[in-house]
């Protein structure tokens, strides 16, 4: 059971590049969401998901996507990198609507050049 | 989701209880209240969560005033190691969509 598994755990874009930040869960939860952590603040929620198809934005959607086409994976994907976009990303999973705590991974910290 | 104020800071002597406040005066009676804590560069963990009732689980007790408008984080016996920042997060409904605040700095003094 390895829980929440980001991927990579660091990288670096130039400006203009695309990528995805990868996000695995092997513990069948339902509930997925990605956090962008930038230094000095707390996390703020990009975009997350109640179960395979289905996907919502957060508060911070903008330059971001997402799928959900299996239980397990949840990746998110940067359409076009930013300097703005630098910043440390949490994914985190859920087994329930309420009344169940989140688990989140380890982060992948990303540096937009 | 019902928005929540915590201090920013807060000191502890080691060994000591570690009594962490939150104020959510505008919660709403299907929202939950949940306590996560982030150290050092690493992802948040989750600690507790309680409806109306006070809970307490191998790493903290929570307790909901009555008319759950506020809540308090206990830390038994704090140690170095408990040293982060402790998000107090109020969340309900269909979503499962966490809003993390700015926290509250947990310095665990020697």
């Amino acid at each position: 059971n390895a829980g929440v598994t980001q991927t990579p755990k660091f990288q670096v874009l130039k400006t203009g590049q695309s990528m995805t930040l990868q996000c695995a869960q092997d513990m069948n939860h339902e509930y997925m969401s990605w956090y962008r952590q930038d230094p000095g603040m707390g996390l703020r929620l990009i975009h997350y998901s109640v179960g395979a198809g289905i996907t919502d934005q957060g508060e911070v959607p903008n330059g971001y996507n997402v799928s959900r086409s299996t239980t397990e994976d949840f990746p998110l994907r940067l359409l076009s990198a930013a300097p703005s976009q630098t910043s440390v990303y949490f994914c985190a999973s859920s087994y329930s609507v309420a009344n169940y705590g989140y688990t989140f991974g380890s982060g992948t910290r990303l540096t937009v050049v | 989701d019902a928005k929540t104020t915590q201090p920013p800071s807060m000191d502890c002597a080691e060994g000591r209880a570690a009594n962490l406040p939150c104020n959510h005066s505008t919660i709403s009676g299907n929202e939950y209240v949940y306590w996560y804590r982030q150290i050092h560069s690493q992802g948040p963990q989750y600690i507790i969560h309680g409806l109306k009732n006070n809970e307490t689980n191998e790493m903290a007790s929570l307790i909901i005033t009555e008319d759950r408008k506020s809540s308090t984080l206990i830390l038994p016996h704090a140690t170095l190691r408990d040293t982060a920042v402790y998000y107090c997060i109020v969340n309900g409904g269909a979503t499962n969509k966490l809003i993390f605040g700015t926290g509250t700095l947990l310095a665990v003094q020697p």
